[in-house]
């Protein structure tokens, strides 16, 4: 089994200022890892994910992400938000192989509040 | 083209009563699925389908029914509601399962049982 960690569950920033939104995952076997944003009254969408390859990961609206394998962290990052990005994150994580989907194990979700 | 779509938006039942969540998508996705959203506790998974004809249970079944006669719909059941079921229920789709897939989300239907 696997699970997914959020360290912080609520974030507060001013605007223009960079954030990082921390993930840590349990696995036993290899896994895919995801982003997904939730604005106000919506449901979730796809910020970035990995699968394989280069370790940083570059997403929607300027995030990105590390995955650091040695360190089981997937941390999401952007150098100057705007109001606009206020939303919950949520971490996600699968294993490789995983055809079902009843894996896919999400974080407990992080609020992140742009203020100016 | 309108994604997934959830009905209804919010619901109000009473203790025992009984409702359905409605999902439909548009995207010929085989992989369906049902969620709920509760305040520190992320997303859980309820059921899950990957095709027409095939469900089985997510972490948190207890008290939900499921069933998938067509690709395109996924109707989530309340047999008997209870205040612990009072969340925010998601259904996403797939084209298939294989872990590369990005989930797509509907809306949201946010249920109260008193």
């Amino acid at each position: 089994a696997q699970s997914v960690t959020q360290l912080d569950s609520q974030v507060p920033v001013f605007e223009e200022a960079p954030v990082e939104l921390r993930c840590n995952y349990s696995s036993s076997v290899s896994v895919y890892l995801f982003w997904y944003v939730q604005y106000p009254n919506q449901g979730l969408q796809l910020l970035l994910k990995y699968l394989s390859g280069s370790t940083l990961v570059k997403g929607i609206n300027g995030f990105e992400a590390e995955f650091n394998k040695s360190q089981t962290s997937f941390h999401l990052r952007k150098p100057s938000v705007h109001i606009s990005d206020t939303a919950e994150y949520f971490c996600a994580v699968i294993p490789f192989g995983e055809t079902s989907g009843s894996r896919l194990t999400f974080g407990e979700g992080t609020q992140l509040t742009v203020n100016p | 083209n309108a994604g997934v779509t959830q009905t209804p938006k919010f619901q109000v039942l009473k203790t025992g009563q009984s409702m359905t969540l409605q999902c439909a998508q548009d995207m010929n996705h085989e992989y369906m699925s049902w969620y709920r959203q509760d305040p520190g506790m992320g997303l859980r998974l309820i059921h899950y389908s990957v095709g027409a004809g095939i469900t089985d249970q997510g972490e948190v079944p207890n008290g939900y029914n499921v069933s998938r006669s067509t690709t395109e719909d996924f109707p989530l059941r309340l047999l008997s509601a209870a205040p612990s079921q009072t969340s925010v229920y998601f259904c996403a789709s797939s084209y298939s399962m294989s872990g590369a897939n990005v989930l797509t989300f509907g809306a949201g239907s946010r249920l109260t049982v008193l």
